[in-house]
């Protein structure tokens, strides 16, 4: 069975601090991972996609990797800002079969003054 | 590019009652998927269109939810009688294609509240 497993489950920083949130995965076969980041009260939003080939990959000071040996992800998120704090969803794409996504819970991030 | 639009955005009723969602997806986009999303949680998947037909509903509670895809556009999802455990959110999304792992795009939403 597909599963996507994320921790923690929820995590307190103070700003300018960083932090690093993990995926772990079972999706096979594997098509690419997103990060999503999902303000409260809005939709996620996508913040990375990696695919099989890619390490690392960067967006402003948010920094994915991944190592599709281990089938691990991670996001670490530089000099935290107050609009960081939000749910971090990780979700692993297929890349056969119904082509159906699997999403994690989750990581919920509050970032204090 | 105008993004998904759900209506309405919030929604109070009373167990047993009936209710319908609307979703308006992203011009040309093909696969569209509807989510329950309870607090604290990811999204769950409860059906997938590709076009107008359905990819999947395994997880969709037949009954009492309902979804149609009408000339591969617009979609509305339908509960029918509602129960407390159905109070969640209910996220739309539509993806160029399902196939490709292409990005999932968002609308912001539908806040059920079953009392």
């Amino acid at each position: 069975k597909n599963q996507v497993e994320q921790s923690p489950q929820s995590l307190i920083i103070l700003e300018g601090k960083n932090c690093t949130l993990q995926c772990n995965y079972t999706v096979s076969p594997f098509s690419n991972l997103r990060w999503y980041k999902q303000d409260t009260g809005r939709g996620p939003v996508s913040l990375t996609i990696m695919t099989f080939s890619e390490n690392t990959k960067s967006n402003g000071r948010y920094t994915a990797t991944l190592d599709a040996d281990t089938k691990q992800s991670s996001l670490h998120i530089t000099a935290s800002q107050l609009s960081d704090s939000a749910s971090y969803i990780c979700v692993v794409n297929p890349s056969g079969g119904s082509y159906i996504p699997t999403f994690g819970r989750g990581t919920s991030l509050i970032v204090h003054p | 590019e105008a993004g998904v639009a759900q209506s309405p955005r919030y929604k109070i009723i009373e167990k047993r009652q009936s209710v319908a969602f609307w979703c308006n997806p992203i011009s040309g986009h093909a696969t569209l998927y509807w989510y329950q999303q309870i607090l604290g949680q990811g999204p769950k998947l409860l059906i997938q269109f590709q076009n107008n037909g359905v990819v999947d509903d395994s997880q969709l509670p037949k009954d009492r939810f309902s979804a149609e895809r009408l000339k591969g556009v617009d979609s509305t999802l339908k509960i029918q009688p509602a129960k407390l455990e159905d109070s969640a959110v209910y996220l739309c999304a539509s993806q160029r294609s399902g196939r490709g792992g292409h990005e999932q795009f968002f609308g912001p939403g539908t806040r059920l509240t079953v009392l």
